[in-house]
């Protein structure tokens, strides 16, 4: 599986809009992006993921380059309870998860 | 759909001991997985099995770690001979097979071996 890069950790406004980006630049054609987050203490919970088309659901929106390179997730309104490590993760097919360390999301009052 | 469950989710052991820990899927699926944290790292993968077939193994699953799904239903994860490395969160989580469906993980169980 494709390497992922991701800011060590960041902050983010309450009720603002949150950005997390992704680098993947090994990505192959027949790789997904997902996301994931874990709250302290929990096991990870699974956000959205990808192919080479945009996605949003409840929770966050997913968009992927054109050059499918790397990402962003979006948190259209971060509430404190979004505070969590986010994990980006490329894969192909219905394999393991290779986890790495994350991003340490924030949310900040 | 009551989610992944997964018991005990604390133990505290002495080293040599053995432990078993116990992983329900979400029940239509048919792919569980186990994981390893350790305290400031993101899960690392050990196993997986779709339905009762034990398909991949990592080799952080040393020969003390075994694995079993006998009815393709729950799962166990025994640890023999615990060590103090064998501290950390052990996560189960499941998904259906085949495509890209995602994985559903339990709440972990948590091993101290003092």
């Amino acid at each position: 599986d494709a390497k992922t890069t991701q800011p060590p950790s960041m902050d983010c406004a309450e009720g603002r809009a949150a950005n997390l980006p992704c680098n993947h630049s090994t990505i192959s054609g027949n790789e997904y992006v997902y996301w994931y987050r874990q709250i302290h203490s929990q096991g990870p919970q699974y956000i959205i993921h990808g192919l080479k088309n945009n996605e949003t659901n409840e929770m966050a929106s997913l968009i992927i380059t054109e050059d499918r390179k790397s990402s962003t997730l979006i948190l259209p309104h971060a509430t404190l309870r979004d505070t969590a490590v986010y994990y980006c993760i490329v894969r192909v097919g219905n394999n393991r998860l290779a986890f790495g360390k994350g991003n340490q999301v924030v949310v900040i009052p | 759909d009551t989610g992944v469950s997964q018991n005990p989710r604390h133990k505290i052991t002495k080293r040599g001991q053995n432990v078993t820990f116990r992983c329900d899927p979400i029940s239509e699926h048919n792919r569980l997985y186990w994981y390893r944290q350790t305290l400031g790292q993101g899960p690392e993968f050990l196993t997986y099995f779709q339905n009762e077939a034990q398909l991949e193994k990592s080799r952080l699953l040393s020969d003390r770690f075994s694995a079993e799904r006998p009815k393709g239903s729950f799962s166990t994860l025994e640890i023999q001979r615990t060590e103090q490395g064998d501290s950390a969160m052990y996560l189960c989580a499941s998904s259906r097979t085949g495509g890209d469906h995602e994985q559903y993980f339990g709440p972990g169980t948590r091993l101290t071996v003092t």
